[in-house]
């Protein structure tokens, strides 16, 4: 398996700010997800990251409001820009470590919460 | 369009089984997954299906049918632990996880 941490765990910000979330693999992995789940509500894919090339960002989700790096393959970070209360939700990560098994099953970084007052 | 449909929340007995359904709609589907969530932790993988049939890991087992877009998720001699929200999660065509809101399962002594 990948062990995935996350920084910071949690952070209460103010109307209008930035805050930047890393996640650190403690192994190689090209594929790299970057997710947000509100409470009681399923995950929602905000981009996939791989190293060496632009994020893939889903609809409803653009690069200006959630800007990300991926400089390289142990190593990414999520901005969430001009935060709003609506942009209070749990951010995780996650990645596909490859040749993990027949079926790349994600594994998750342990989140973090925010909350925008 | 995409679309999971699984119980909102569930109660069983310690002990005892439950079984947690999930019925899904994707373009295309290459296999389907079942997480566990416990409350305020990351999602932490339990199986996967591709073919139709039963999968069997320990106290957990998971089936598909792909002929009618579902699954469910069998647990059994249920532990207070296991008290946590399930997680269905077909991909479709481009290997992308579609993921439904979960089930809620809460486990009484």
């Amino acid at each position: 398996s990948a062990v995935i941490s996350q920084k910071p765990s949690r952070d209460i910000c103010q109307r209008g700010t930035s805050l930047t979330i890393q996640c650190q693999v403690d192994s190689q992995v090209t594929m790299m997800f970057w997710y947000r789940q509100q409470p009681g509500q399923s995950l929602t894919l905000i981009a996939t990251a791989n190293q060496g090339s632009e994020a893939t960002y889903e609809s409803g989700f653009v690069i200006d409001k959630f800007p990300i790096s991926r400089p390289n393959l142990t190593f990414s970070t999520l901005t969430v820009s001009n935060m709003s209360p609506e942009d209070s939700s749990i951010y995780l990560c996650s990645v596909e470590p490859p040749n993990m098994s027949s079926y790349n099953e994600q594994f998750f970084g342990p989140g973090t919460r925010l909350t925008v007052l | 369009g995409q679309n999971i449909d699984q119980p909102t929340e569930m109660t069983a007995t310690e002990g005892a089984i439950v079984q947690i359904n999930c019925t899904y709609q994707t373009s295309g589907f290459n296999g389907l997954f079942w997480y566990q969530q416990h409350a305020g932790e990351a999602p932490t993988f339990l199986s996967y299906n591709v073919l139709d049939g039963l999968e069997e890991k320990g106290r957990f087992s998971s089936f598909l049918s792909r002929s009618k877009g579902y699954s469910y998720l069998l647990l059994k001699e249920l532990q207070m632990k296991d008290s946590a929200s399930y997680l269905c999660a077909p991909t479709d065509s481009n290997y992308q996880l579609i993921w439904g809101a979960g089930t809620k399962l809460i486990i009484k002594p």
